[in-house]
């Protein structure tokens, strides 16, 4: 059973940062890409960026590429994503997502990480 | 950016009869080497995270209910579901996977008539 269980609730101050983490189980974690995809209260989904376990590639979203970071553990089988200068527009639902082999739709998902950002 | 606009926001279907959801990409998804249509939809129920019913624009997930359809090609497509049923309402998302960014449509709101 293809499982993938993320990190709880966080509450972040502005300007600080959020790291979440999503840990794979039940498939074999380095033949597949892990997306992070965020969703803002009562909006669609946001694509934020991905990493291709194997070797460790990113690729992210121009709207984020200069405050996320998405890292992998291959040995604990776990993506990480990392979100700096918090806004209160990061408030947002975080998932981690995983991609059918070499197509970038998502076949499963993690069940989110709520992140809110106040003073 | 692919922009992805999906029609209607929302809609009230009764039990048992047909519920269709456009979505219109801002440029084709159709990509030519492989005639593949690179267009999958979500249903997201609330407090859950989205689950795919199809890729491919019209192939069905394992173990999604053959009342979900999805057609289409190039920059317009659909999702169709017949014989609705009270547990299909939640919010669809049409996603391309053409390029990124990925992209996501708005979402349709389904409810019950």
């Amino acid at each position: 059973q293809v499982l993938l269980v993320q990190s709880g609730t966080e509450v972040k101050k502005p300007g600080t940062s959020v790291k979440v983490s999503c840990e794979a189980s039940g498939f074999t974690f380095t033949r597949y890409s892990i997306h992070w995809v965020r969703q803002a209260p009562g909006q669609t989904l946001e694509w934020m960026g991905w990493i291709k376990t194997a070797n460790g590639d990113t690729k992210y979203s121009q709207k984020f590429h200069d405050r996320l970071t998405i890292t992998r553990d291959t040995s604990a089988t776990t993506a990480y994503m990392e979100l700096k200068s918090l806004t209160s527009e990061d408030t947002a639902m975080y998932y981690c997502a995983r991609d059918d082999v070499n197509s970038y739709y998502f076949d499963s998902w993690g069940q989110g990480t709520l992140v809110t950002v106040s003073s | 950016d692919f922009v992805m606009t999906q029609s209607p926001d929302s809609l009230a279907v009764s039990l048992g009869e047909t519920a269709t959801i456009n979505c219109k990409s801002s440029q084709t998804l159709l990509y030519n080497t492989n005639k593949r249509n690179y267009l999958a939809w979500y249903q997201q129920k609330p407090g859950q995270p989205p689950k795919l019913l199809i890729y491919w624009a019209s192939t069905r997930e394992s173990g999604v209910p053959d009342r979900f359809s999805g057609g289409g090609s190039g920059t317009d497509f659909t999702l169709t579901i017949t014989s609705l049923q009270a547990e299909d309402v939640a919010i669809y998302y049409c996603q391309q996977y053409y390029t990124t960014p990925l992209t996501f449509g708005q979402g349709t709101k389904v409810e019950i008539k």
